[in-house]
């Protein structure tokens, strides 16, 4: 029974380049969530997702971040032109329904340089 | 203020002493309470959660919520040193069934 599976663990980019996180869901579970834990902060809501559907994108930044979840493949959360304020670990969750348990990944931990 | 306050610590305890980790939040409208443990490096991992005031034990842990006071607590009872990780409190409004507020989170370390 795998858990949430998130690739890469580690992602080193350099400013100005593009991020693409992925996260697959835990088998059966069609609600995705992402989250952004800086250093020194806790864990921030991002976006909440299900199969083709963006449901609350509140916690996304307004610019150079994008999330998708097609009906085919992993959930990306996709970083463009990344500065060094983004260096942080970002968890996907993913839950059977949006009142379900939500089960987190190991997360990606991204350093820009 | 912050929507939930988590003294950060560190907390340093020796095996078998009893631990107490707290929140306290100002949004009533926080109706469901849970608590992660989170290992470094690793995601959180959930093991608490609960709805309504009052107290739910499950093995060595209790959780116990007070919302009169906005004041949320997890006890370990008999720690062991494989406890040692970071415990996050997460809050869930009535009107976002799925989007967790976090405390910052509190890093306990049991020593042998």
């Amino acid at each position: 029974n795998a858990g949430v599976m998130q690739n890469p663990r580690h992602l080193v980019r350099r400013r100005g380049q593009e991020a693409r996180l992925r996260c697959s869901p835990m088998k059966g579970h069609s609600h995705v969530y992402w989250y952004r834990q800086l250093p020194e902060e806790g864990l921030k809501f991002m976006v909440y997702l299900q199969k083709e559907n963006i449901i609350d994108e509140s916690g996304m930044p307004k610019e150079r971040f994008s999330a998708e979840f097609p009906k085919e493949g992993p959930s990306i959360l996709r970083i463009q032109q990344v500065v060094r304020g983004d260096s942080a670990a970002y968890f996907c969750a993913s839950s059977t329904d949006p009142f379900g348990v939500e089960y987190f990944g190991p997360g990606t931990r991204l350093t820009v340089l | 203020q912050k929507e939930v306050e988590q003294d950060p610590g560190p907390l340093s305890v020796p095996e078998g002493a009893i631990v107490s980790l707290n929140c306290t939040y100002s949004n009533s409208a926080f109706q469901y309470f849970m608590w992660y443990r989170q290992y470094s490096r690793k995601g959180p991992e959930l093991l608490m959660y609960t709805y309504s005031s009052g107290n739910k034990e499950d093995g060595r842990f209790t959780a116990q919520v007070d919302k009169s006071s906005k004041y949320i607590s997890l006890f370990i009872r008999d720690s062991q040193p494989s406890d040692s990780a970071t415990y996050l409190c997460a809050l869930i409004s009535g009107g976002s069934n799925y989007k967790l507020t976090f405390g910052k989170g509190t890093l306990l370390t049991v020593n042998p």
